[in-house]
């Protein structure tokens, strides 16, 4: 069975500061994918980067960036020069195999993000 | 990206009434959707996935005559609170599988009130 663990329950962070958000999974597969989300008080959930296990570069979209360390089963989040917008929660997902279609996705905990001014 | 909606919003319904949340992808033909529930500083917990033209796979411990859904189309899926009651108070989110992209796309939500 797959798991995801965020162990950061809440993260204060001063804006414009830098912030890595923890998380940790277990699979026994060798295809997956890993995603982040934030959802903001609206509850919509919005796709922040992703990242394939046969990926070798870490992924980056913007501010956001994946670091991916396989062989520690860990794809942190990294929010480089932080903005008061960017107060959330932070879920990590996984999904299994990384052939396109219909895999569920599995959440951990998350993460409350909030930027102080 | 592609962009799936939620209807309605927001429902508050009496405690015995039935609720029908309506999932639908807008710019993509999804034929698996997912539907999650989600307390109030909890994770998303996945229900049911909901494929079209067949019937949906319940997670364990979701009550199937409870939760219905019905994967009618390609661009919809519908979930009804069959006899909610209070406790079944939840945000609900439905989410779709893009068949060219690794990417699942959620809809904004539907908070549901059972008084």
């Amino acid at each position: 069975a797959q798991k995801i663990t965020q162990t950061q329950p809440g993260m204060f962070v001063q804006e414009k500061e830098a912030v890595t958000l923890d998380c940790t999974y277990d699979t026994s597969d060798q295809s997956y994918g890993l995603f982040w989300y934030k959802q903001p008080s609206s509850g919509e959930m919005i796709f922040l980067i992703y990242q394939g296990s046969y990926d070798e570069q870490n992924a980056t979209e913007g501010r956001y960036s994946l670091n991916f360390q396989k062989a520690r089963k860990s794809a942190n989040l990294v929010i480089s020069a932080s903005q008061l917008g960017d107060s959330a929660m932070y879920f990590c997902a996984m999904r299994g195999g990384l052939i396109q279609g219909a895999q569920k996705l599995v959440f951990g905990q998350g993460t409350r993000l909030t930027i102080n001014p | 990206g592609a962009v799936v909606s939620q209807h309605p919003s927001r429902v508050i319904c009496k405690s015995g009434t039935s609720v029908k949340i309506e999932c639908r992808s807008l710019d993509f033909q999804a034929t698996t959707m997912f539907w999650y529930r989600q307390f109030p500083k909890q994770s998303l917990m996945l229900m049911a996935t909901s494929n079209e033209g067949s019937k949906a796979t319940y997670e364990q411990g979701v009550e199937k005559d409870k939760f219905l859904i019905n994967h009618a189309s390609l661009t919809l899926s519908t979930l009804t609170v069959t006899s909610a009651h209070p406790e079944d108070s939840s945000f609900y989110i439905c989410s779709a599988s893009s068949p060219t992209s690794y990417e699942q796309y959620f809809g904004p939500g539907t908070r549901l009130t059972v008084t």
